[in-house]
């Protein structure tokens, strides 16, 4: 079945450094590819997700791309603030309804 | 705003009693997903239901089962709890192909 692989575990990065984490699918019909926040005692939330037919998306500090070809995504944060200290997730799907998800990346914000 | 809710934050229950976990969205998704949240696991898929009376099995559905009777209720049943079903539980709904909404969560500890 889908896999998707995330690295790395946790990441800890200099505030005002860039971050990025990396997520690889399996399954080439994959064609959804979202990304989620999830801060300390909180819901997950999305941030960004991008759909297969874009290689890039940025919403301001965040953005997204995407290599089909070599099946992986990757997440890229700029000037990190310590607001930006989370679990990220990201998945991939190629369905309506159901998501398959990376075991989440804990980022770090050093002062 | 899409509000998601779920019936406790956090339960004790004992070994082999029936759980009850209840999840109501208030947006007329089509869609509800019970997740199971483990350290270092990410998010693993118990159940997902794309309508009403509808169930389909995730990753993980052994232990658990689910009853969607109404479109905004989607609840998740641990007939005889075990030690190894403490968890955290997550509830999301989504309006197909989209993102997903996440509840607050239900921290159960099962003694």
């Amino acid at each position: 079945g889908e896999n998707v692989e995330q690295h790395p575990s946790t990441l800890s990065v200099q505030e005002g450094d860039s971050a990025v984490i990396k997520c690889t699918y399996s399954d080439s019909a994959s064609n959804y590819f979202p990304w989620y926040k999830q801060e300390l005692g909180k819901r997950p939330q999305l941030i960004i997700d991008i759909r297969s037919n874009v290689g890039e998306k940025k919403d301001q500090r965040i953005a997204v791309t995407l290599n089909k070809t070599a099946k992986h995504f990757s997440l890229h944060i700029t000037e990190t603030q310590p607001e930006d200290s989370a679990v990220y997730f990201c998945a991939a799907s190629k369905s309506n309804y159901q998501l398959i998800w990376g075991a989440g990346t804990k980022l770090i914000i050093k002062p | 705003d899409v509000k998601v809710t779920q019936s406790s934050r956090y339960l004790v229950k004992r070994t082999g009693e029936k759980v009850f976990l209840e999840c109501v969205q208030d947006m007329d998704h089509e869609n509800m997903f019970w997740y199971r949240q483990d350290p270092g696991l990410g998010l693993r898929l118990i159940y997902f239901s794309y309508d009403v009376k509808m169930k389909e099995k995730g990753d993980i559905p052994e232990g658990y089962s689910v009853s969607r009777e109404k479109k905004e209720r989607f609840s998740l049943i641990l007939e005889s709890a075990s030690t190894n079903q403490t968890s955290m539980y997550l509830c999301a709904s989504s309006p197909s192909r989209n993102e997903q909404f996440f509840g607050p969560g239900t921290r159960l500890t099962v003694l």
